[in-house]
């Protein structure tokens, strides 16, 4: 069984840029979820893609956007990157729809904005 | 969005010594899942709790659910070093404004 993988593990990038993670979720699972966790924090959830439609949204701005493919693989996109958008990216595939599932994590991006 | 909230924040324990940490929602959750995050890696499943009054224990660690389904608690006996962690619960049901709680951080001194 393959895990949930991310990538790039760690970005430093420039106020004003922008940004794509990517993320493979554990085979078998077609829902894939989005959180930023904050250093000394809770993970804050971002989104949701079920089956390639995002199914559910945080309290984030629209500049953060993403995707989901049809290997259930996604991407994070987050534009006109600012200094608090520093964080740990996790990603997180369940095997259902909703947060009825049990969360599988990746080990995160660690994204740095200067 | 609304959030569950943990208490205690920190709490540092002997080796040992028991602990527990508490999770509490103003409004009913339909489940609560509790994860384990160690210093510098990502959370990690636990266990889901759904019905009311719920109680499951794995080793020394034990779950339970209140009867109302607004609280939930972790326990666990006679801590060790390994037990060393973040623990979070966060709420599952159809409200996406739920998110993880802030966690409580467990030092264990051995």
């Amino acid at each position: 069984e393959t895990g949930v993988t991310q990538s790039p593990t760690h970005l430093i990038k420039t106020r004003g840029q922008q940004v794509t993670l990517r993320c493979s979720s554990q085979s078998g699972h077609n829902t894939v979820s989005w959180y930023q966790q904050a250093l000394g924090q809770g993970p804050q959830f971002i989104f949701q893609y079920y089956r390639e439609e995002e199914n559910g949204r945080g309290n984030f701005p629209p500049r953060f956007s993403g995707l989901q493919f049809p290997n259930y693989s996604s991407e994070l996109n987050v534009n006109a990157l600012e200094l608090d958008d520093s964080a740990l990216y996790l990603c997180a595939s369940s095997g259902g729809q909703g947060y009825n599932s049990p969360l599988h994590f990746g080990n995160g991006t660690r994204l740095t904005v200067t | 969005g609304q959030q569950v909230m943990q208490i205690p924040q920190y709490q540092h324990v002997q080796e040992g010594e028991d602990f527990t940490t508490y999770c509490n929602s103003s409004t009913t959750l339909s489940n609560i899942q509790w994860y384990k995050q160690r210093p510098g890696g990502h959370p990690v499943f636990l266990i889901q709790l759904v019905k009311s009054g719920e109680v499951k224990k794995q080793k020394r660690l034990t779950f339970q659910f209140g009867e109302a389904k607004k609280n939930s608690s972790l326990h666990i006996t006679a801590t060790q070093t390994t037990d060393v962690g973040t623990y979070f619960c966060n709420s599952g049901g159809s409200n996406y404004k739920l998110t993880f709680g802030k966690g409580t951080l467990l030092t264990v001194n051995p």
